[in-house]
């Protein structure tokens, strides 16, 4: 099935460093979300976005949507163990509610 | 106010059975959809009700149906089994009330399936 394009697929980073990760596609989308999963649990929705080029925050996390409307970064300042887990980025098909979710990045903390 | 419920958390098939998945959605949700999730991969979308009704549908075949009761409680059946269904299947609940609902969509935790 159709998967967003995201990257890293993994990262290992030490406590208090800064996290980047992207989500790329070949199509449009209106709406980007972030989740994050962790082991034995369903996503859990981070943030929302719903205008091309909107930069919203969440406390340490702050993601944005592509201007082109085909990409979209999620950053996590200043990491702390429990941000450990499994981060998804996912669009909104077009007048629908169908979400295609990316591939995952797999974040490991680092005391 | 429980969130959104799935029942089992694990179940085990052989190859050709079949099984059915049941989720109750948030409080005050009146739309659920199902998503399957393989080992390393994101929760690919299989449908959607509203309504009692299947309003969307992702790329899976007929083998897997569903069904929405009056409660908005829903059930995912997947009938002639095969390997490749074991994965993790995630219900999803939002509130279509004020239009598009899948920004606020919340998962429940997930049915484990292994088919042998």
């Amino acid at each position: 099935g159709q998967q967003l394009n995201q990257s890293p697929q993994s990262m290992f980073i030490q406590e208090g460093e800064d996290v980047s990760m992207n989500c790329t596609s070949s199509s449009i989308f209106n709406t980007w979300l972030w989740y994050k999963q962790d082991p034995g649990e369903g996503p859990v929705l981070l943030i929302a976005l719903y205008k091309a080029g909107e930069l919203t925050s969440n406390g340490r996390l702050t993601a944005q949507f592509g201007i082109t409307r085909k990409d979209s970064f999620l950053n996590i300042s200043a990491s702390i163990p429990s941000d450990v887990g499994i981060y998804f980025c996912a669009g909104l098909v077009l007048n629908t509610d169908k979400l295609i979710f990316g591939t995952g990045t797999r974040l490991q903390v680092f005391p | 106010d429980a969130g959104v419920t799935q029942s089992p958390t694990h179940l085990i098939k052989t190859r050709g059975q079949q099984v059915t998945l049941r989720c109750s959605p948030k409080s005050g949700h009146d739309t659920v959809s199902w998503y399957q999730q393989a080992l390393g991969q994101g929760p690919q979308f299989i449908f959607q009700y509203y309504e009692e009704e299947e309003r969307q549908r992702g790329n899976f075949p007929d083998r897997f149906s569903g069904h929405q009761f009056p409660n908005y409680s829903s059930e995912l059946n997947v009938n002639a089994l095969l390997l490749g269904d074991s994965a993790l299947y995630l219900c999803a609940s939002s509130s279509r009330t004020s239009g598009l609902s899948t920004d606020t969509q919340y998962f429940g935790p997930g049915t484990r399936l292994t088919v042998l």
